[in-house]
This record gives C-alpha cells, structure tokens and sequence, in this order.
C-alpha cells in the first residue's frame, strides 16, 4: 500500500523568504510523485511531477522539488515566495498497477506581506 | 482541447433530497476520480473508475452515495436522501490511466452542493 505524510497542515512565512514544504511517502514498488496547487476558490493544478531521471524537478512558478528515495521524500521548495504563492499544496504518489493515485492532507502556505 | 468539465457548478438542495453530480472527463482518459473537499479541508478521496469499472470504492461514506460511469466517458455521483454534512465541493479528476506515470490527474472545476 501507498501513503504521503505531508507533516505540516500550515506554514506562514514572510514574502522573499525561502519556503520548503515537506513530504513523505511510503509505498513498496517504484512511486511517481507529483505536487498540486490549490488557490483559494479554485480547483487544484499540476505544479510539478517525477517520473523517472533527474532527481531535481522544476516545475511552474519557480516552485522545485528533489525526490529522495533513501529518505523517501519529496519536498517542495521555492527560494524566494510572493503574496501570490498563498494557496494550498497537496503533495500526491502513485505507483504502478492500476492502483489509485493517493494525496497528502495538504499544507496552507500563507505568505505575509 | 477541452479539459475536464462537472456540472452544475452550483446545487442547492434541501435535505432528504436526490441530487446528481456530472462529471465529463478528458476525451481519452481512461481513469477517473471523484473527490470531496469540505470547507477548510484535504481532498477526500470518494472512488475511482479505470474505464467502466470501479476497482476502489472504499471511500464512499454510506451507501447513499454511489457513481456510475459509462461508455468510458461520463460519470455521474449521486447522493441520495442528501443531509446537511454532505455539504462540500464535489471534485472530479481524470487521468490517462490510473497507477503510474501516466496518472498526472486533471481536476475539473467542482460542484459546490449545499444542503439546507
């Protein structure tokens, strides 16, 4: 079975300021991980996703991740945030098989002018 | 090309009633998910089709809920003798295939259901 731990439910943090949102997963085969964007009011969209390859992943809006499979995580980062960035991230992982893909509970970045 | 579409986008409805949610894919996305958002929380995951075939209903809440999906393509979530605590936005997604690289899900705009 898959799981995702996303540890922190918020994280306030000042606008410039450097940002990481954690995630963990658990799973027993090869895992494809992906990271989804929540804006208040809107529905969620792809921010980024690996796949295979470069365990660096950049994905929109100056937003990366590193997958790291000996710590099996797959945190977000952002060096420097802005106002806009203040939305909802849901951290996901699927795995091969037909099974369902399985989201994290989501962590609040709030970023404060 | 056209992404993933639910309809209505807006229910109200009192309780004890019927209510039928709409969700139209991406043409050619075999797996399709519905999901619950309640105000302030995580995505709820409610069940998934691979094609016409749902191999995961685990999160329906009660079995008042229930989903269909047909020709591959549209699928409907119903609730039916809907209470107050059904009252969240309906999220449904799709993907090229469920389980692995190719589920990159593509999320619709919701239906917001209101139960008075």
């Amino acid at each position: 079975a898959q799981s995702v731990t996303q540890l922190d439910s918020q994280v306030p943090v000042f606008e410039e300021a450097p940002v990481e949102l954690r995630c963990n997963y658990s799973s027993s085969v090869s895992v494809y991980l992906f990271w989804y964007v929540q804006y208040p009011n809107q529905g969620l969209q792809l921010l980024l996703k690996y796949l295979s390859g470069s365990t660096l992943v950049k994905g929109i809006n100056g937003f990366e991740a590193e997958f790291n499979k000996s710590q099996t995580s797959f945190h977000l980062r952002k060096p420097s945030v802005h106002i806009s960035d203040t939305a909802e991230y849901f951290c996901a992982v699927s795995s091969g098989g037909y099974q369902k893909v399985t989201f994290g509970t989501g962590t609040k970045l709030q970023v404060i002018p | 090309g056209a992404g993933v579409s639910q309809s209505p986008s807006n229910k109200v409805t009192e309780k004890g009633k019927d209510v039928e949610l709409r969700c139209d894919p991406i043409s050619g996305h075999t797996a399709l998910y519905w999901y619950r958002q309640s105000l302030g929380q995580g995505l709820e995951f409610l069940i998934y089709f691979q094609g016409n075939s749902a191999p995961d209903k685990s999160g329906l809440p009660s079995d008042r809920f229930s989903a269909e999906r047909t020709g591959g393509s549209v699928s409907t979530l119903t609730i039916q003798r809907t209470q107050q605590e059904d009252s969240a936005v309906y999220l449904c997604a799709s993907s090229l295939r469920a389980g692995g690289p190719t589920d990159t899900q593509y999320f619709g705009p919701g239906t917001r259901l209101t139960v008075l």
